[in-house]
């Protein structure tokens, strides 16, 4: 397998664009995280999903942030309007939570710049 | 509720010196414990983790960590350490009642000099 693929890579956009960042879990996975990863916050998780189903939203900064999964092989997040202050690396992961010991495997990142 | 603390945020040390990098966690549960490293501008990868088989957990590239449940600390070490080692290291914990993702701790940078 690929493993988890994230594009782009690197996102440099406008203040007040919308932003869309797209995920690719592990074939077989049934989670799928979504973390951002700044100086000041270090390693946050945003949202994670339960066989394409939302579990916990409650890292998901305001209602400009939101994310889906339509389907097991793809997710998207997407910041309308997007901010300054959302400028991160932003990482999605996935996991299959056969047992305890399960870990995350991760995607290389996509680096947004929002000027 | 789980959390990480690791305890230095940046550790310097020379090559083919030992390497000590120190996290103590809390879980309300039996917890999943994790040592991811990112190099820079990379992404995550695993190095090792707990399984609860073996209290001396080795992972890769020669490292190896020690889960104290008296202590709650799960350090990461290696005898002797590389200039290739120099990254970023995250110490996590996952529960498996509960939150089921991941928690990182805040990282240890890890610089090795010549």
């Amino acid at each position: 397998d690929a493993g988890v693929i994230q594009s782009p890579r690197h996102e440099v956009t406008e203040m007040g664009q919308e932003v869309t960042l797209r995920c690719k879990p592990i074939s077989g996975h049934d989670y799928l995280f979504w973390y951002r990863q700044t100086m000041m916050r270090g390693l946050e998780l945003l949202i994670y999903f339960n066989n394409n189903v939302p579990i916990d939203d409650s890292g998901m900064p305001e209602d400009r942030f939101s994310a889906k999964m339509p389907n097991a092989s793809f997710s998207t997040l997407k910041i309308q309007p997007s901010e300054p202050r959302d400028s991160a690396v932003y990482f999605c992961a996935s996991s299959l939570a056969r047992s305890m010991n399960t870990e995350a495997f991760f995607g290389q990142g996509t680096r947004l710049t929002v000027v | 509720a789980q959390s990480v603390t690791q305890l230095d945020s940046h550790v310097s040390v020379s090559e083919g010196t030992p390497v000590l990098l120190r996290c103590n966690y809390s879980s309300s549960y039996s917890p999943s414990l994790f040592w991811y490293v990112q190099h820079p501008n990379k992404g995550l990868q695993l190095l090792l983790k707990y399984t609860s088989a073996a209290t001396l957990v080795k992972g890769i590239n020669g490292f190896e960590a020690e889960f104290k449940k008296s202590e709650t600390s799960f350090h990461l070490t290696k005898p002797s350490a590389h200039m290739s080692d120099a990254a970023e290291y995250f110490c996590v914990v996952s529960e498996l009642t509960g939150r089921r993702a991941l928690t990182f701790g805040s990282g240890t940078r890890l610089q090795v000099q010549p």
